[in-house]
C-alpha cells in the first residue's frame, strides 16, 4: 500500500543550525509530494510541495527534492528560527486519488 | 470565510454519547476531507466528500461514524456511542476542486479535539 515514512522525532536544535528531516515514501505509480507545518494550537499549512521527479519545492527557507530513485523528499533549512519550532509531516498523493496519506510527523524544536 | 471553520473546539464526551461535529469550509470549495489524529501521529483519512456526494467513505473506522455534506457546502461528522479509542483530533480539510488538491494541496482547519472519558 501507500505510505510515508519519517524520521523519528523529537529533534532539538540551536538557532541557526542547519535542518534535516528525512522522508522517504512507498507508492504506486508517481505520486505528489508534500511538506506540511502544524504550528501549536493551529490547523496543518501546506509548507511546499512537488509532483514530479526532481522538482525542488521551496517556501520560507525551506526545501525538499522529489528524488524518484530514492523514494525521499527531504526537508532541509540552511539556517532555523525559533520561529520555525513545530511539528512537521511529510504526505504524498497519488494519481487519480484524493486522499493525502501522512508520515507520524516530526517535533522540531530550535532553542535560542 | 477566509479559511476552514470547525465547531466545536473541543469536545468532552462520555463513553456511549454521540457527538457531532462540524465543518465549514471555505466558499465554494468542492472537495471536502475528514481525518482523524490520534495524539502523536500523523492524521489518517476518514471521508472525501465532492459537493454533496460522498465519493469515498473508506477510512471510516466502524458503522459508529457517519458523515454528510447534504448541501454541498456544511459538513457534520458525527460518531455514535463514542468509545475511548475514538479520542483523538478531528480535522476538516477543504480545496477549490480535485485538480487543484494534486496541485496545491488542502486548506486544513484547526480541528476538534474530542476527549471520551
Amino acid at each position: 500500500g501507500n505510505s510515508v515514512t519519517q524520521m523519528e522525532g523529537p529533534v532539538t536544535l540551536s538557532e541557526e543550525a542547519f535542518l534535516t528531516i528525512n522522508c522517504t515514501y512507498t507508492a504506486t505509480g508517481y505520486p505528489s509530494l508534500f511538506w506540511y507545518v502544524q504550528y501549536p494550537g493551529e490547523g496543518l499549512q501546506l509548507l511546499l510541495k512537488a509532483t514530479k521527479a526532481d522538482d525542488k519545492g521551496s517556501n520560507k527557507g525551506f526545501e525538499a527534492t522529489y528524488r524518484k530513485e530514492t523514494t525521499s523528499f527531504h526537508l532541509e533549512k540552511g539556517s532555523v528560527q525559533v520561529s520555525d519550532s513545530a511539528v512537521y509531516f511529510c504526505a504524498l498523493k497519488v494519481q487519480g486519488a484524493q486522499k493525502l496519506v501522512f508520515g507520524q510527523g516530526t517535533r522540531l524544536t530550535i532553542n535560542p | 470565510g477566509a479559511g476552514v471553520s470547525q465547531s466545536p473546539r473541543y469536545k468532552v464526551a462520555k463513553r456511549g454519547q454521540d457527538v457531532a461535529l462540524r465543518c465549514d469550509p471555505i466558499s465554494g470549495h468542492v472537495s471536502l476531507f475528514w481525518y482523524q489524529q490520534a495524539l502523536g501521529q500523523g492524521p489518517e483519512f476518514l471521508t472525501y466528500f465532492q459537493n454533496e456526494a460522498q465519493l469515498d467513505k473508506s477510512g471510516l473506522p466502524s458503522d459508529r461514524f457517519f458523515a454528510e455534506r447534504p448541501e454541498g457546502s456544511v459538513s457534520t461528522l458525527k460518531i455514535q456511542r463514542t468509545q475511548q479509542e475514538d479520542s483523538a483530533v478531528y480535522l476538516c480539510a477543504s480545496s477549490p476542486s480535485p485538480l487543484a488538491a494534486s496541485n496545491y494541496g488542502y486548506t486544513f482547519g484547526s480541528g476538534t479535539r474530542l476527549t471520551v472519558v
